[in-house]
């Protein structure tokens, strides 16, 4: 069956620091990836996808990166973290675009 | 444009109460559609889809409906129970199979 790791759970910060939030997926070959940021009691917000192994698409202009060095891999980083930096992060999964996406536990970003 | 929104956006019922929650979309060309359970502090968990062709689906307590023609969907849910508290998020994919729509949410709260 197939699993999706994320970490860490939480995570505070000071503000200017780097970041790098990982997440794997296992069970499954060539998935689409997804990070989601959601401000506190608002709606999911897509960040990157990924479709294949160095292959990024930045949906919301931002400080922040995304990175694929393998297959099942999906890495999530910051240069310089801002105070709007601050939120829960998902990460994500799915066949296609259009097959059920499955979310990893999220990391709570707080960055002071 | 895509745009999926979603009422309401925070609804409290008491336990044992019925409660409908609605989607209204714009995505097109439409494929399917999915209602996502996300708990508090947790990723989303896809509770039911509906494709064109279907108008009506139940999971458990959860009813999923949808009219095509007018491009709305709604969930029913029955009998709520303490732990249906949570977000209930309405995701449209474009059947170009390249983009994600997600609504807003509704925040339900049960209680006793």
């Amino acid at each position: 069956s197939q699993t999706i790791h994320q970490w860490p759970a939480t995570l505070v910060q000071p503000v200017g620091s780097p970041l790098s939030l990982e997440c794997t997926v296992e069970g499954t070959s060539n998935p689409n990836l997804y990070w989601y940021r959601q401000a506190a009691g608002r709606g999911l917000q897509l960040l990157f996808y990924s479709v294949g192994i160095g292959q990024i698409s930045s949906e919301v202009p931002q400080n922040l990166s995304a990175s694929r060095p393998q297959d099942r891999q999906f890495i999530l980083s910051s240069k310089k973290l801002l105070l709007s930096d601050s939120g829960f992060y998902l990460c994500a999964w799915s066949a296609t675009w259009t097959d059920e996406a499955f979310f990893g536990q999220g990391t709570r970003l707080t960055v002071v | 444009k895509n745009q999926v929104e979603q009422s309401p956006q925070s609804l409290i019922i008491l336990e044992g109460k019925n409660c409908t929650l609605q989607c209204n979309y714009t995505v097109s060309p439409f494929s399917n559609l999915r209602w996502y359970k996300q708990d508090t502090g947790r990723g989303p968990v896809s509770l039911t889809i509906m494709t064109f062709s279907e108008n009506t689906k139940s999971n458990g307590r959860y009813t999923a409906t949808l009219d095509a023609d007018t491009k709305q969907s709604s969930l029913h849910i029955t009998a709520s129970q303490l732990s249906d508290s949570a977000s209930y998020i309405c995701v449209v994919p474009n059947n170009a199979g390249n983009m994600l729509t997600f609504g807003g949410g509704t925040r339900l709260m049960v209680k006793p």
